[in-house]
């Protein structure tokens, strides 16, 4: 089945700093998303991008369906942005949505 | 306000019961999934629902088992099977027939064997 990989499995940053999350598929999607869990454990919806580029306030994120990967651009990182990023993917033909294991990151003031 | 609605919140299970999660939209959605996750871990697709009256297996169906008789609601039972239930089960859903529409979840169930 389709791998989905991303990394970096951890990141630290001081509050302001500006990172890159990246996932790695290895097959054609038709879904992609990137979802942010709170410490709570809820799935807060960031984007859905199965090609192209968005922005949403600090964050933005771009799909290169063509290559098969997708980057998460996090700007002036708050410490509420703790917590972990997934990248979820929907194979090509198949009606489910495959995860990757997360980058976990905490930005401390 | 429309969403998904998980109950309950925490869930303590004996050895050898079987327990149900419940998951309901109020979205209009066709499409409804269950997922597990473990601590640290991402999340693995338990059963999936495109339908009312139909579901299909995901990666993990052993010792699961769902119905699907209304478009708004897809209870997960987590049967004495289940060799290591304690876990978080999260519901999804989407519009559409298929996972190509924006997926939504649900705030979780925090199950845990005793």
């Amino acid at each position: 089945g389709i791998q989905v990989e991303q990394s970096p499995p951890d990141l630290i940053l001081q509050e302001g700093a500006n990172s890159t999350l990246r996932c790695n598929f290895s097959d054609s999607v038709n879904n992609l998303q990137w979802f942010h869990q709170n410490p709570w454990g809820q799935l807060i919806n960031l984007f859905y991008i199965p090609s192209g580029t968005k922005q949403n306030g600090r964050l933005s994120a771009t799909t290169v369906a063509t290559e098969r990967y997708s980057l998460l651009y996090i700007s002036s990182s708050q410490t509420t942005d703790s917590g972990v990023y997934f990248c979820a993917v929907g194979p090509g033909g198949y009606n489910k949505l495959i995860f990757g294991a997360g980058t976990r990151l905490a930005v401390h003031p | 306000d429309g969403g998904i609605t998980q109950s309950p919140k925490y869930l303590f299970r004996k050895e050898g019961q079987n327990v149900t999660l419940s998951c309901e939209q109020n979205l209009n959605h066709d499409a409804m999934y269950w997922y597990r996750q473990d601590p640290g871990q991402g999340l693995r697709l338990i059963y999936y629902s495109q339908i009312v009256n139909d579901f299909q297996k995901g990666d993990i169906a052993e010792g699961y088992s769902v119905s699907r008789e209304k478009k708004e609601s897809f209870p997960l039972t987590v049967t004495s099977a289940q060799k290591n239930p304690t876990a978080f089960y999260l519901c999804a859903s989407s519009k559409g027939q298929g996972m190509f529409a924006e997926a939504f979840f649900g705030q979780g169930t925090r199950l845990t064997v005793v």
